[in-house]
């Protein structure tokens, strides 16, 4: 299974909606993660089961999709959300997307 | 509160085997999976392989002729071996922990903080 990130830079301001789109090469199931990760940090996980908040990520922060199509939604950008983000898939094995990265 | 730190050499000669260990704190190695991701400079994250507490494993296809993954319960370690390094083996290596089961799958929800590998002569 490959994923596929879209789109590779994404621009926008604080108080801005960031809509991070992850497609999967087949069809999958819903076992689909993302992560931030910010320079020098390992990556953080934000969402798991595909629309799970992990523990301590903020509501502004949601994840939707099924099938082949999954989206990480980041409502109203705090300046520590600029960074880069990843979706992730466990099927047989575990892969990650080639990653978003959101700027100012 | 579960914590992972990575240890091993930041330099490997090309051809041999990068060795790296991963110390389990704060809580138990057993009922969770453990893995091993990396990234290279300026690149995006790679899973290598998992092993779980009980001692199966699973590798990435593109990297299981060479690679290792074991546990050391008694110690609350696991490691990663990797043969025949080359110059595309350098990055930052990663161990991390998930839990899944048979209709959840909860992420990679506890990471390292990584140890930077070098592949050079």
């Amino acid at each position: 299974i490959v994923l596929t990130q879209s789109p590779a830079t994404l621009s926008l301001s604080p108080g801005g909606t960031a809509t991070l789109s992850c497609r999967a090469s087949l069809t999958v199931s819903g076992y689909l993660a993302w992560y931030q990760q910010k320079p020098g940090q390992p990556p953080r996980l934000l969402i798991y089961d595909t629309s799970n908040r992990a523990t301590g990520i903020p509501a502004r922060f949601s994840g939707s999709g099924s099938g082949k199509d999954f989206t990480l939604t980041i409502s109203s950008l705090e300046p520590e959300d600029f960074a880069v983000y990843y979706c992730q898939h466990r099927s047989r094995w575990l892969t990650f997307g080639g990653g978003t990265k959101v700027e100012i | 509160q579960v914590q992972l730190q990575e240890s091993g050499p930041g330099l490997v000669k090309p051809s041999e085997t990068l060795s790296l260990t991963c110390t389990v704190s704060g809580g138990s190695i057993n009922s969770y999976y453990w893995n091993w991701v990396r990234q290279s400079p300026g690149k995006g994250l790679e899973w290598i392989g998992y092993i779980y507490y009980s001692g199966t494993t699973n590798y990435n296809p593109s990297l299981e002729s060479r690679v290792t993954i074991s546990l050391d319960a008694s110690k609350n370690q696991f490691a990663l071996q990797l043969t025949s390094v080359t110059a595309a083996d350098t990055a930052r290596y990663y161990c991390a922990r998930h839990v899944e089961g048979v209709q959840y799958f909860y992420g990679l929800d506890v990471w390292g903080q990584g140890t930077t590998v070098t592949v050079s002569s």
